[in-house]
């Protein structure tokens, strides 16, 4: 069954630091990795999907790697800003069976002004 | 950009009631899902859905749950006797495909069990 981890699971930071959020998943079977934004109390924000074939995928100051065969992904933040504040969640599609996402409990990350 | 939209955002029921959390997924999207999450551990698969028919759903999703696309933009799910258990914040996603597209998640409902 496949475990997701997140670490840290919280993280406080100021303002301007490039920081480094880290996801492992048990089985490198996966099809893909998602990472997710999620604001107190709202939805989940897609920020960036990396397909298996992929190493990496950059978005404005987000940039997200995928080492598939150790099962670790990271997502780096540049420059970080007070409105990145939130829970970033990664979650992993299995290579077989359909579409379930097995999420990883998040890192909760506050970036003081 | 598009957005999967979920009513209510909050609902209150009392034990034994049924409610039905309704979605309405991003429109060129063909496949959608239920997700759970219950305050502070992860969320959790529930159900996938494609072309009006379960596509795979989990443990959690019991003979008390149902989902339907009763008309060409909505998607519920239906708990028809609710539980303590069953409080949680309840996500609907879509994607255009099943494996490669990201998913895109709804704001969630809040539901409330007493």
């Amino acid at each position: 069954k496949q475990e997701v981890t997140q670490i840290p699971a919280a993280l406080s930071v100021p303002e301007g630091e490039n920081l480094v959020l880290n996801c492992s998943f048990t089985d490198s079977a996966i099809y893909n990795l998602q990472w997710f934004r999620q604001d107190p109390g709202k939805g989940l924000t897609s920020l960036l999907l990396i397909q298996s074939s992929q190493r990496e995928q950059t978005s404005g100051r987000l940039n997200a790697s995928l080492d598939k065969s150790s099962g670790r992904s990271t997502l780096y933040i540049a420059a970080s800003q007070p409105g990145d504040s939130a829970t970033y969640l990664c979650a992993v599609r299995p290579n077989s069976g359909y579409s379930t996402l097995t999420f990883g409990k998040g890192t909760m990350l506050l970036v003081s002004p | 950009e598009p957005e999967v939209t979920q009513t209510p955002s909050h609902q209150v029921t009392q034990m034994g009631q049924e409610v039905i959390l309704r979605c309405v997924p991003i429109s060129n999207h063909l496949y959608f899902y239920w997700y759970r999450q219950i305050l502070g551990q992860k969320v959790e698969f529930l159900v996938s859905f494609y072309n009006n028919e379960i596509s795979e759903k989990s443990e959690i999703f019991d003979d008390q749950f149902s989902v339907e696309r009763p008309d060409g933009s909505n998607f519920t799910l239906k708990i028809r006797s609710t539980k303590l258990e069953d409080s949680a914040m309840y996500f609907c996603a879509s994607s255009l495909e099943t494996m490669g597209s990201p998913l895109h998640f709804g704001n969630g409902t809040r539901l409330t069990v007493t």
